[in-house]
């Protein structure tokens, strides 16, 4: 069975605070870890992705791997009230299996 | 920009009637997905297509969903007879084939009510 579990929050953060979102996965077999926004009523739109482990860093975001400890996290620096939304984990497996977290719900208070 | 249509939008009917999804792929994408999304749940796939094949719908409750893709481009979800617990959000993906940083597609959904 392949999961990925996240907590659902809700989480709140102050504005310009570092928002930590953490997700982990059953699979040693997944491949790669994508990171998806979702605001209130809008499909997901990709922020990144990572197959490596470590860190991978895009603008404000860091993605993190840890395949030791089936371990995805996203580190959201100098958090805006637009960064507002629910944030899904997906992991992928052969043959572009993609299976999502249960998301969760970011709050940025100004 | 290449996007993934959908439609209807939204969609209001009643218990024991008849709906259809349909949606149309990036160009080129032999890979396309039907999620369901109930709120505050994640995505949760229904169907998988490569090309005009599935390649998984463990998830889809087959007695009242099918779905379909013949030309292996466009695709339509129908589900006969809606039932209360179907009201959601149905999202239909595609992706480029393989490697690691395939990345999924989104449309912009069709959001189900059954009264």
């Amino acid at each position: 069975q392949k999961e990925v579990e996240q907590n659902s929050g809700p989480l709140s953060v102050p504005e310009g605070a570092i928002a930590s979102l953490n997700c982990t996965y059953s699979d040693r077999g997944s491949q790669s870890f994508f990171w998806y926004r979702q605001y209130s009523g809008k499909s997901p739109e990709l922020i990144m992705f990572i197959y490596s482990n470590g860190d991978k860093e895009d603008g404000r975001f860091t993605a993190q791997l840890n395949k030791a400890s089936q371990y995805v996290s996203l580190l959201i620096r100098d958090s805006q009230p637009s960064d507002s939304a629910t944030y899904l984990c997906a992991g992928t497996y052969t043959g572009n299996q993609f299976y999502f977290g249960t998301g969760t719900s970011l709050t940025v208070i100004p | 920009e290449a996007e993934v249509a959908q439609s209807p939008r939204y969609k209001i009917t009643e218990k024991s009637q008849a709906v259809a999804f349909w949606c149309d792929p990036i160009s080129g994408h032999a890979t396309l997905y039907w999620y369901r999304q109930i709120l505050g749940q994640g995505p949760e796939l229904l169907v998988q297509f490569q090309d005009e094949s599935v390649v998984d719908d463990s998830q889809l409750p087959k007695d009242r969903f099918s779905a379909e893709r013949l030309k292996g481009v466009d695709s339509t979800l129908k589900i006969q007879p809606a039932e209360l617990g179907d009201s959601a959000m149905y999202l239909c993906a595609s992706s480029a084939q393989g490697g690691y940083t395939g990345e999924l597609f989104f449309g912009e959904g069709s959001r189900l009510t059954v009264l």
